[in-house]
Protein backbone atom coordinates (compact mmCIF):
# COMPACT_ATOMS: atom_id res chain seq x y z
CA UNK A 1 0.00 0.00 0.00
CA UNK A 2 1.25 3.87 -0.58
CA UNK A 3 3.00 5.57 1.79
CA UNK A 4 0.76 8.60 3.16
CA UNK A 5 2.23 11.91 4.52
CA UNK A 6 0.28 14.28 6.57
CA UNK A 7 0.59 17.48 9.02
CA UNK A 8 0.64 16.55 12.85
CA UNK A 9 -2.03 18.75 13.70
CA UNK A 10 -4.21 21.53 12.94
CA UNK A 11 -6.49 24.30 14.43
CA UNK A 12 -9.85 25.12 13.01
CA UNK A 13 -12.39 27.44 14.56
CA UNK A 14 -16.06 26.27 14.98
CA UNK A 15 -17.83 26.81 12.43
CA UNK A 16 -15.52 27.30 9.79
CA UNK A 17 -14.54 24.68 6.88
CA UNK A 18 -11.75 22.24 8.25
CA UNK A 19 -9.52 21.31 5.04
CA UNK A 20 -7.03 18.76 6.20
CA UNK A 21 -4.14 17.70 3.23
CA UNK A 22 -2.80 14.62 2.61
CA UNK A 23 -0.30 13.72 0.17
CA UNK A 24 0.36 10.09 -1.53
CA UNK A 25 2.57 10.73 -4.39
CA UNK A 26 3.53 7.33 -4.64
CA UNK A 27 -0.58 5.66 -5.18
CA UNK A 28 -0.51 3.24 -7.70
CA UNK A 29 -3.75 3.24 -9.99
CA UNK A 30 -6.00 0.30 -8.24
CA UNK A 31 -5.40 2.23 -4.78
CA UNK A 32 -8.04 4.28 -3.09
CA UNK A 33 -8.12 7.30 -0.35
CA UNK A 34 -9.89 6.53 2.24
CA UNK A 35 -10.46 8.72 5.67
CA UNK A 36 -10.97 7.63 9.29
CA UNK A 37 -10.90 9.53 12.49
CA UNK A 38 -10.71 8.43 15.80
CA UNK A 39 -11.99 10.51 18.70
CA UNK A 40 -9.84 9.84 22.07
CA UNK A 41 -10.09 6.50 23.34
CA UNK A 42 -12.66 5.30 20.90
CA UNK A 43 -12.71 3.36 17.99
CA UNK A 44 -11.69 5.09 14.43
CA UNK A 45 -14.95 5.54 12.39
CA UNK A 46 -15.04 5.61 8.60
CA UNK A 47 -15.51 8.92 7.25
CA UNK A 48 -15.32 8.54 3.04
CA UNK A 49 -13.43 7.10 0.35
CA UNK A 50 -12.72 7.65 -3.34
CA UNK A 51 -10.61 6.65 -6.33
CA UNK A 52 -10.24 9.82 -8.51
CA UNK A 53 -13.24 11.95 -8.72
CA UNK A 54 -14.75 14.05 -5.41
CA UNK A 55 -16.76 12.54 -2.94
CA UNK A 56 -19.31 14.18 -0.71
CA UNK A 57 -21.35 12.46 1.85
CA UNK A 58 -23.02 13.51 5.16
CA UNK A 59 -19.67 13.91 7.16
CA UNK A 60 -17.51 15.45 4.43
CA UNK A 61 -16.32 15.99 0.91
CA UNK A 62 -13.01 14.69 -0.47
CA UNK A 63 -11.24 16.34 -3.20
CA UNK A 64 -8.71 13.91 -5.01
CA UNK A 65 -6.14 16.22 -7.38
CA UNK A 66 -6.51 14.92 -11.01
CA UNK A 67 -2.68 13.13 -10.74
CA UNK A 68 -4.44 11.99 -7.38
CA UNK A 69 -1.02 12.37 -5.92
CA UNK A 70 -2.67 14.35 -2.97
CA UNK A 71 -6.11 14.89 -1.59
CA UNK A 72 -7.99 16.92 0.81
CA UNK A 73 -10.67 16.02 3.38
CA UNK A 74 -12.98 18.97 4.41
CA UNK A 75 -15.20 19.01 7.23
CA UNK A 76 -17.79 22.20 5.99
CA UNK A 77 -18.70 22.95 9.32
CA UNK A 78 -16.49 21.99 11.95
CA UNK A 79 -17.86 21.32 15.12
CA UNK A 80 -16.04 20.46 18.76
CA UNK A 81 -17.21 17.41 18.09
CA UNK A 82 -15.08 16.82 15.36
CA UNK A 83 -11.60 17.27 16.99
CA UNK A 84 -9.88 13.99 16.41
CA UNK A 85 -7.13 12.22 14.81
CA UNK A 86 -7.93 11.79 11.34
CA UNK A 87 -5.71 8.78 9.36
CA UNK A 88 -5.78 9.13 5.24
CA UNK A 89 -4.95 5.81 3.55
CA UNK A 90 -4.47 4.59 0.74
CA UNK A 91 -5.28 0.91 -0.49
CA UNK A 92 -6.10 -1.38 -3.11
CA UNK A 93 -10.20 -2.44 -2.46
CA UNK A 94 -10.27 -5.65 -2.21
CA UNK A 95 -13.79 -6.92 -1.50
CA UNK A 96 -12.70 -10.18 -0.22
CA UNK A 97 -9.22 -11.19 0.56
CA UNK A 98 -6.51 -8.84 2.17
CA UNK A 99 -8.24 -6.30 3.55
CA UNK A 100 -5.86 -5.11 6.37
CA UNK A 101 -6.15 -1.16 7.17
CA UNK A 102 -2.14 0.32 7.71
CA UNK A 103 -2.70 2.97 10.14
CA UNK A 104 -0.33 6.07 9.84
CA UNK A 105 0.00 9.02 12.40
CA UNK A 106 -2.35 10.95 11.43
CA UNK A 107 -3.24 14.31 11.92
CA UNK A 108 -4.68 16.10 15.03
CA UNK A 109 -7.64 17.91 14.77
CA UNK A 110 -8.07 20.34 17.14
CA UNK A 111 -11.84 22.61 16.69
CA UNK A 112 -11.36 25.78 18.70
CA UNK A 113 -14.51 27.37 20.15
CA UNK B 1 -25.50 0.97 10.01
CA UNK B 2 -23.53 -2.19 11.24
CA UNK B 3 -22.01 -2.64 14.71
CA UNK B 4 -18.99 -3.50 16.53
CA UNK B 5 -19.10 -4.26 20.53
CA UNK B 6 -16.12 -5.03 22.42
CA UNK B 7 -16.18 -6.57 26.20
CA UNK B 8 -15.33 -5.33 28.63
CA UNK B 9 -14.09 -1.41 28.23
CA UNK B 10 -11.73 -1.55 30.09
CA UNK B 11 -9.72 -3.82 32.41
CA UNK B 12 -7.37 -3.57 35.54
CA UNK B 13 -5.42 -6.82 35.91
CA UNK B 14 -2.51 -8.38 38.40
CA UNK B 15 0.52 -9.05 36.50
CA UNK B 16 1.08 -12.69 35.25
CA UNK B 17 -2.44 -13.11 35.04
CA UNK B 18 -4.37 -13.69 31.58
CA UNK B 19 -7.70 -11.94 30.17
CA UNK B 20 -9.60 -12.29 27.27
CA UNK B 21 -11.70 -9.40 25.50
CA UNK B 22 -14.95 -10.16 23.19
CA UNK B 23 -15.62 -8.51 19.71
CA UNK B 24 -19.00 -9.06 18.48
CA UNK B 25 -20.45 -7.63 15.35
CA UNK B 26 -23.85 -7.16 16.64
CA UNK B 27 -26.04 -6.71 13.65
CA UNK B 28 -24.30 -8.43 10.32
CA UNK B 29 -21.87 -11.42 10.51
CA UNK B 30 -18.21 -11.12 10.13
CA UNK B 31 -16.21 -13.28 9.04
CA UNK B 32 -13.30 -11.72 9.51
CA UNK B 33 -12.13 -9.70 11.81
CA UNK B 34 -8.90 -7.35 12.88
CA UNK B 35 -7.59 -6.78 15.80
CA UNK B 36 -5.17 -3.67 16.58
CA UNK B 37 -2.99 -2.14 19.51
CA UNK B 38 -2.53 1.33 19.95
CA UNK B 39 -0.21 2.24 23.27
CA UNK B 40 -0.05 6.16 24.10
CA UNK B 41 0.15 9.24 21.64
CA UNK B 42 0.30 6.55 18.81
CA UNK B 43 -1.31 5.43 15.87
CA UNK B 44 -3.38 1.98 15.44
CA UNK B 45 -0.98 -1.03 14.86
CA UNK B 46 -2.42 -4.54 13.37
CA UNK B 47 -1.97 -7.34 15.67
CA UNK B 48 -3.67 -10.29 13.80
CA UNK B 49 -6.74 -10.92 11.23
CA UNK B 50 -9.15 -12.98 12.81
CA UNK B 51 -10.96 -15.48 10.19
CA UNK B 52 -13.78 -17.54 11.42
CA UNK B 53 -13.10 -21.39 11.91
CA UNK B 54 -9.71 -21.13 10.95
CA UNK B 55 -6.34 -19.99 12.90
CA UNK B 56 -5.34 -16.14 12.89
CA UNK B 57 -3.03 -14.42 10.92
CA UNK B 58 -0.73 -12.51 12.91
CA UNK B 59 1.51 -9.87 12.06
CA UNK B 60 5.09 -9.89 12.34
CA UNK B 61 6.78 -9.21 15.70
CA UNK B 62 3.40 -10.68 17.37
CA UNK B 63 3.67 -13.63 19.50
CA UNK B 64 0.50 -15.70 18.70
CA UNK B 65 1.51 -17.84 22.17
CA UNK B 66 0.92 -14.89 23.78
CA UNK B 67 -1.94 -13.02 22.04
CA UNK B 68 -4.32 -16.29 21.44
CA UNK B 69 -7.17 -15.73 19.22
CA UNK B 70 -10.21 -17.59 18.31
CA UNK B 71 -13.17 -16.38 16.22
CA UNK B 72 -15.46 -19.32 16.37
CA UNK B 73 -18.94 -18.34 15.10
CA UNK B 74 -19.51 -15.57 13.17
CA UNK B 75 -19.91 -12.21 15.66
CA UNK B 76 -17.39 -13.50 17.80
CA UNK B 77 -14.38 -13.01 18.21
CA UNK B 78 -12.03 -12.96 21.31
CA UNK B 79 -8.61 -12.22 21.84
CA UNK B 80 -7.17 -13.59 25.27
CA UNK B 81 -4.04 -11.47 26.16
CA UNK B 82 -1.75 -14.78 28.30
CA UNK B 83 0.63 -13.96 31.09
CA UNK B 84 0.09 -10.40 31.04
CA UNK B 85 2.59 -8.01 31.69
CA UNK B 86 2.79 -4.30 32.15
CA UNK B 87 4.08 -3.94 28.78
CA UNK B 88 0.69 -5.22 27.71
CA UNK B 89 -0.68 -2.42 29.08
CA UNK B 90 -2.18 -0.89 25.70
CA UNK B 91 -5.87 -0.08 23.92
CA UNK B 92 -6.90 -2.73 22.19
CA UNK B 93 -9.26 -2.39 19.26
CA UNK B 94 -11.36 -4.75 17.45
CA UNK B 95 -13.06 -4.09 13.66
CA UNK B 96 -14.67 -6.49 11.83
CA UNK B 97 -15.49 -6.44 7.74
CA UNK B 98 -18.42 -5.29 6.56
CA UNK B 99 -20.93 -7.62 4.80
CA UNK B 100 -21.13 -7.44 0.97
CA UNK B 101 -24.39 -5.03 0.60
CA UNK B 102 -22.59 -2.40 2.86
CA UNK B 103 -19.45 -2.83 1.14
CA UNK B 104 -18.57 0.84 0.92
CA UNK B 105 -16.91 0.96 4.04
CA UNK B 106 -15.15 -2.39 4.57
CA UNK B 107 -14.35 -2.00 7.95
CA UNK B 108 -16.22 -1.03 10.93
CA UNK B 109 -14.69 -0.46 14.69
CA UNK B 110 -15.05 -1.35 17.96
CA UNK B 111 -15.02 0.87 20.90
CA UNK B 112 -12.07 -0.48 22.28
CA UNK B 113 -10.83 -1.82 25.17
CA UNK B 114 -8.17 -0.38 27.75
CA UNK B 115 -5.71 -3.10 29.40
CA UNK B 116 -3.84 -1.70 32.77
CA UNK B 117 -1.60 -4.59 33.69
CA UNK B 118 -0.41 -4.02 37.18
Amino acid sequence: DAKTTQPTSMDCAEGRAANLPCNHSTISGNEYVYWYRQIHSQGPQYIIHGLKNNETNEMASLIITEDRKSSTLILPHATLRDTAVYYCIVRVRIDFGNEKLTFGTGTRLTIIP
Amino acid sequence: GAVVSQHPSWVICKSGTSVKIECRSLDFQATTMFWYRQFPKQSLMLMATSNEGSKATYEQGVEKDKFLINHASLTLSTLTVTSAHPEDSSFYICSARDPPSLSYNEQFFGPGTRLTVL
